[in-house]
């Protein structure tokens, strides 16, 4: 069965600095990877999801991310933040060829400084 | 109607009332989700539904009874409920299957439960 970590409950930037959240998964084989954001009261929105191909993928809100196989990582990035950007980022992980069933990490709650 | 719509958004209820909670999904999508949210606590998945069949039923106290009518529709029946199920309830849909475009789930924007 697959996993997922993010290591960060919490980060705090300032907004226009750059954003790294971090994710590693545990998996076989290629997995399918997913980021979603919630903003509070909100349900969960897709922001970008890796299945093949391309290593760095294009999310949308500027975010991107990039899936590193030799460190089981899917780390999402944004080169400057925006104070709307404060939300809950959850990554998820899903079975390619097992369960269609995604597991989600615990989530990271990005916090933006004006 | 576009994706997935949740109703209510809000509900209040004591611990003897019987209500239900509404999802329905415009994507055409063949699974349906239900998550629990509650604060500081990851996400639960509840139960799933597949081409209308229950798939997964993860330990969900029976108070909690789900029901899912054909593939765009799914609801979730509360009786009895205690103040810890107070949480976000969120409903997601998927199209199954291998390859890119697929298993990405989609989420309403979730029942707010506060049990009294």
């Amino acid at each position: 069965a697959q996993s997922v970590t993010q290591p960060d409950i919490h980060i705090t930037v300032s907004e226009g600095a750059s954003l790294e959240l971090r994710c590693n998964y545990s998996y076989g084989a290629t997995p399918y990877l997913f980021w979603y954001v919630q903003s509070p009261g909100q349900g969960l929105q897709l922001l970008l999801k890796y299945f093949s191909g391309d290593t760095l993928v294009q999310g949308i809100k500027g975010f991107e991310a990039e899936f590193k196989r030799s460190q089981s990582s899917f780390n999402l990035r944004k080169p400057s933040v925006h104070w709307s950007d404060a939300a809950e980022y959850f990554c998820a992980v899903g079975a390619q060829g097992g369960s269609y069933i995604p597991t989600f990490g615990r989530g990271t709650s990005l916090i933006v400084h004006p | 109607e576009t994706g997935v719509t949740q109703t209510p958004r809000h509900l209040v209820m004591g611990m003897t009332n019987k209500k239900s909670l509404k999802c329905e999904q415009h994507l055409g999508h063949n699974a349906m989700y239900w998550y629990k949210q509650s604060a500081k606590k990851p996400l639960e998945l509840m139960f799933v539904y597949n081409f209308k069949e229950q798939t997964e039923n993860n330990s969900v106290p029976s108070r909690f009874s789900p029901e899912c009518p054909n593939s765009s529709h799914l609801f979730l029946h509360l009786h009895t409920l205690q103040p810890e199920d107070s949480a976000l309830y969120l409903c997601a849909s998927s199209q199954t299957g291998q390859g890119r475009g697929y298993n990405e789930q989609f989420f309403g924007p979730g029942t707010r439960l506060t049990v009294l």
